[in-house]
């Protein structure tokens, strides 16, 4: 079955330091991969997607994840933490199994980041 | 803004009741899917929608339904609520193809007393 995990409930990080949120996946064909972010009483914003091709992907905000298929990873990373990147991250796997133009998203259970000054 | 409109923001009501959530897709998106976010469930696909047709289903109770409309706008219907319906409905949207995110609507905050 298609999954993805999310191993820790929280990161806490120093603003300026680097900050990591770690993701894996179990999926049967090629892995869609996507990370999204959710601030407060608002909804999913779309940070970066791996579909195909280099492994390290660039997204929104300065965002980038690392795709490693030998570990069956997809981690997002961020050279320099902000307070403002304190939010709930979510990685998620397009479901692929099915007919055409079916492509639900399975979500990890979410990683609440905390960056202070 | 992703584009993805939600009515209403927030709606209370009581158990037993019959509510109609409303979701917009982003211009030129065929694809709209529904998601539950609950506290104990996590983030939950519900169904999800093509130019018309329903594509595919998720843990969808019975007594939730939903259509897509012809000007693609979407409606999803939970009936007979109870308490543990109460959470966040979250509509999305995508250009056809695996390759393309979705976009989350602000969602609607559901709360059963």
């Amino acid at each position: 079955a298609q999954s993805v995990a999310q191993p820790e409930d929280q990161v806490n990080v120093a603003e300026g330091n680097p900050l990591t949120v770690k993701c894996t996946y179990s999926v049967s064909g090629n892995p869609y991969l996507f990370w999204y972010v959710q601030y407060p009483n608002r909804g999913l914003q779309f940070l970066l997607k791996y579909i195909t091709g280099d492994n390290l992907v660039k997204g929104s905000y300065g965002f980038e994840a690392e795709f490693n298929k030998s570990q069956t990873s997809f981690h997002l990373k961020k050279p320099s933490a902000l307070v403002s990147d304190s939010a709930l991250y979510f990685c998620a796997v397009r479901d692929d199994r099915g007919s055409g133009n079916t492509g639900k998203l399975i979500f990890g259970q979410g990683t609440t980041l905390q960056v202070k000054p | 803004d992703s584009g993805v409109t939600q009515t209403p923001k927030h709606l209370i009501t009581a158990t037993g009741q019959r509510v109609t959530l409303r979701c917009s897709p982003r211009s030129g998106d065929l694809s709209v899917y529904w998601y539950q976010q609950s506290l104990d469930q996590g983030l939950q696909f519900l169904i999800q929608y093509y130019n018309g047709e329903e594509r595919a289903k998720g843990n969808i109770l019975e007594r939730f339904s939903a259509q897509q409309f012809p000007d693609l706008h979407s409606e999803l219907n939970l009936s007979s609520l109870e308490l543990g319906d109460s959470a966040l409905y979250f509509c999305a949207s995508s250009a056809p193809g695996l390759a393309y995110e979705q976009y989350f609507g602000p969602g609607t905050r559901l709360t059963v007393t």
